[in-house]
């Protein structure tokens, strides 16, 4: 089993609408996680950090389901600029390690 | 804007060329890693430096050098490189890796295209 999985889609939505990207993770251990969006032959930018309580900002919502060994993001009212692909990063230990691990991605198309 | 830079942007080099790549951060952080990235592939960790110091080496061949000369700066010395070896090499930083919930920023990257 991979250490960070995704679906790789592509996730094709019509503009407005809501779409939802899952990423679990095996290292039950991990502490950290984080969602970064890249454009086509771009660095990743990041799009948000991940908190146990779950957080949101504007129309990007990220939630932790420990239990699960997930995390997804949740985009409300798709905007075309949306397409990307989304990356889950996590760090599998609880501090000293410096290993960031990606997932391989999740292609997003938003279409007008 | 990116706050991590990286130069050159792009470079075409010959397989018998010698060339670096250069990456600098004044964020003030602790560690600094390069990356391999492929074409629709997730960015594929190369080194990591942490106070100035290497402290991962994912099995790089030794056509790839890296040098840390000081806390904002970081090189990626390339020599004898193969056709195999053109992608785009990402430059990172992160603050204390001793900390938890810090993320990497990345540089815009070089793309590399070896002839």
């Amino acid at each position: 089993r991979k250490e960070v999985e995704q679906d790789p889609g592509p996730f094709n939505v019509p503009e407005g609408a809501t779409v939802a990207f899952n990423c679990t993770y095996s290292n039950s251990a991990s502490q950290s996680f984080f969602w970064y969006r890249q454009d086509c032959r771009k660095e990743p930018k990041l799009l948000m950090s991940v908190y146990s309580s779950g957080n949101e900002d504007g129309r990007f919502t990220a939630q932790l389901n420990r239990a699960s060994q997930y995390i997804s993001l949740l985009i409300r009212d798709s905007k075309l600029s949306d397409s990307a692909t989304y990356l889950c990063v996590v760090i599998p230990t609880t501090s000293g390690t410096y290993k960031y691990i990606f997932g391989t991605g999740t292609r997003l198309k938003v279409l007008a | 804007d990116t706050e991590v830079t990286q130069t050159p942007k792009h470079l075409v080099m010959g397989m018998t060329n010698k060339k670096s790549l250069k990456c600098e951060q004044h964020m003030g952080h602790r560690a600094m890693y390069w990356y391999k990235q492929k074409a629709k592939k997730p960015p594929e960790l190369m080194f990591v430096y942490s106070y100035e110091k290497l402290s991962i080496n994912e099995s790089v061949p030794s056509r790839f050098s890296p040098e840390c000369p000081n806390s904002s700066l970081l090189n990626l010395h390339l020599h004898a490189l193969q056709p195999e070896d053109s992608a785009l090499y990402l430059c990172a930083s992160s603050q204390d890796p001793g900390l938890s919930n810090q993320p990497q920023h990345f540089g815009d990257g070089t793309r590399l295209s070896i002839l």
